[in-house]
């Protein structure tokens, strides 16, 4: 699979290789995080979201790590499909009711 | 469809022109939120109801826009004397909560392109 270790703006990966998007947020006491998939003309779609008290959460072929220590977030998505290319939002809730989003990786499926 | 609804999906005004936005969030959630999205960023925070109760207003939230959620349930979002750097993504969200925080996942809709020319 293709992994980042920092956060860039754009990730091509091969069709059904491992994806792993980064994201580093700015709050330290930040302590929820989600996931949103953007695909073009739409709303955001939650993914998955995780709680600081979590280190590691999985769902349907995704996974949610949170490195609080050096405040960073990925997402890892198993076995790439092309449906799956859009553009991912990690968000971090504020200690309060907002979410604060993060820049973004257009991700690009290759068949 | 019981997700968050927004209308209409796409709105082009000439400048100057007042446009309303309207949000259904879905139908047991008592918190819903107004967020602004322009090309190649993330949204922004423009605003929060719990229930019929406005509690927070972003600093983007100039004196031109104006939200509603009157009885708790819809919400509008009106923008007066439009300009062109108005022209953006609005994304509505709702969510359940009781409590100060942030308690479960917020839903968005699809949004209201607005254009302004």
């Amino acid at each position: 699979g293709e992994s980042v270790g920092l956060h860039l703006p754009t990730l091509s990966v091969q069709e059904g290789d491992n994806s792993i998007i980064n994201c580093a947020y700015s709050n330290s006491a930040s302590d929820y995080f989600i996931w949103y998939k953007q695909e073009s003309g739409k709303g955001p779609q939650f993914i998955i979201d995780i709680r600081s008290n979590m280190d590691k959460r999985q769902g349907q072929r995704v996974t949610v790590l949170l490195n609080k220590t050096v405040k960073h977030l990925s997402l890892q998505i198993a076995a790439t499909q092309p449906g799956d290319s859009a553009v991912y939002f990690c968000a971090e809730n504020l200690a309060d009711y907002k979410l604060s989003f993060g820049a973004g990786t257009t991700v690009t499926v290759r068949a | 469809d019981t997700g968050v609804s927004q209308n209409p999906r796409h709105k082009i005004t000439k400048r100057g022109q007042n446009v309303t936005f309207r949000c259904d969030p879905i139908s047991e959630h008592n918190r819903l939120y107004w967020y602004r999205q322009t090309l190649g960023q993330g949204p922004e925070f423009l605003t929060y109801f719990q229930n019929e109760a406005q509690l927070e207003k972003s600093r983007l939230l100039s004196d031109r826009f104006s939200a509603e959620r009157p009885k708790g349930s819809f919400s509008t979002l009106e923008i007066q004397r439009t300009e062109q750097g108005d022209s953006a993504m609005y994304l509505c969200a709702s969510s359940q909560g009781q409590g100060a925080r942030l308690d479960t996942e917020a839903f968005f809709g699809q949004g209201t392109r607005l254009t302004v020319v």
